[in-house]
């Protein structure tokens, strides 16, 4: 099977701009996750969907928003971009019912710079 | 709110030798705990998990203990080579969720020849 997939994989915005990252999680994987990566931080959870719907939110502002599509791929959005949104966002998704117990298969990473 | 502490945060051994990186949380209810292995500029990947009714696994070289009592496990790698330098990350499911993992900040683990 391919695995998950992010587009684009490199960004650079300004500040005061929107973004919008792209996520095609592994074939039949109904679960996608967002994580925010900056060095120090570690992994932050942003969002969870699940069959089209947020089912797990982390500690992040409303700025920071997705959304999941019926095909399970999924697209995260930031608006009013600040300087320390700058970093690595990656996307996993897992196939959540099955033996794999919610075992997450990441994706390369969009990494985001602002300006 | 919920909470996973991992330390060391940067981790130096001896190529051969035995790198032990540790883990406390917060939830009571956390019923599973997986590592992930993050290499440099390559995505996060699973290397071994284990679930609250056992208190050690182990696959080859690296092994995970779990202590549901004190509210920490352990990831303990033997025989040290250069391929272990990698970031690792520690996670549990939070909330009495199955579908809500959250990680911690990473450690570094450099491999000195």
């Amino acid at each position: 099977k391919a695995g998950v997939t992010q587009t684009p994989r490199y960004l650079i915005k300004t500040r005061g701009q929107q973004v919008t990252l792209s996520c095609s999680p592994i074939s039949g994987h109904r679960s996608v996750s967002w994580y925010q990566q900056t060095p120090g931080q570690g992994l932050q959870f942003l969002f969870e969907y699940f069959s089209e719907t947020q089912r797990n939110k982390g500690n992040f502002p409303g700025r920071f928003s997705g959304r999941q599509f019926s095909n399970s791929r999924s697209e995260m959005n930031v608006s009013t971009l600040e300087l320390g949104d700058s970093a690595l966002y990656l996307c996993a998704s897992s196939p959540w019912g099955d033996s794999s117990y919610n075992e997450q298969f990441f994706g390369p990473g969009t990494r985001l710079t602002v300006l | 709110g919920e909470n996973v502490e991992q330390h060391p945060s940067t981790l130096s051994v001896q190529e051969g030798d035995s790198a032990v990186i540790k883990c406390t949380y917060s939830d009571s209810a956390s019923n599973y705990f997986p590592w992930y292995k993050q290499e440099l500029g390559k995505r996060p990947q699973l290397i071994i998990d284990i679930r609250s009714n056992v208190g050690e696994k182990k696959d080859q070289r690296i092994a995970v203990t779990l202590n549901k009592t004190a509210k920490h496990f352990s990831l303990h790698i033997t025989e040290t080579q250069p391929e272990d330098s990698a970031v690792y990350f520690c996670a549990a499911t939070i909330d009495n969720r199955d579908d809500k993992i959250i990680f911690g900040k990473g450690t570094r683990l450099h491999i000195l020849p």
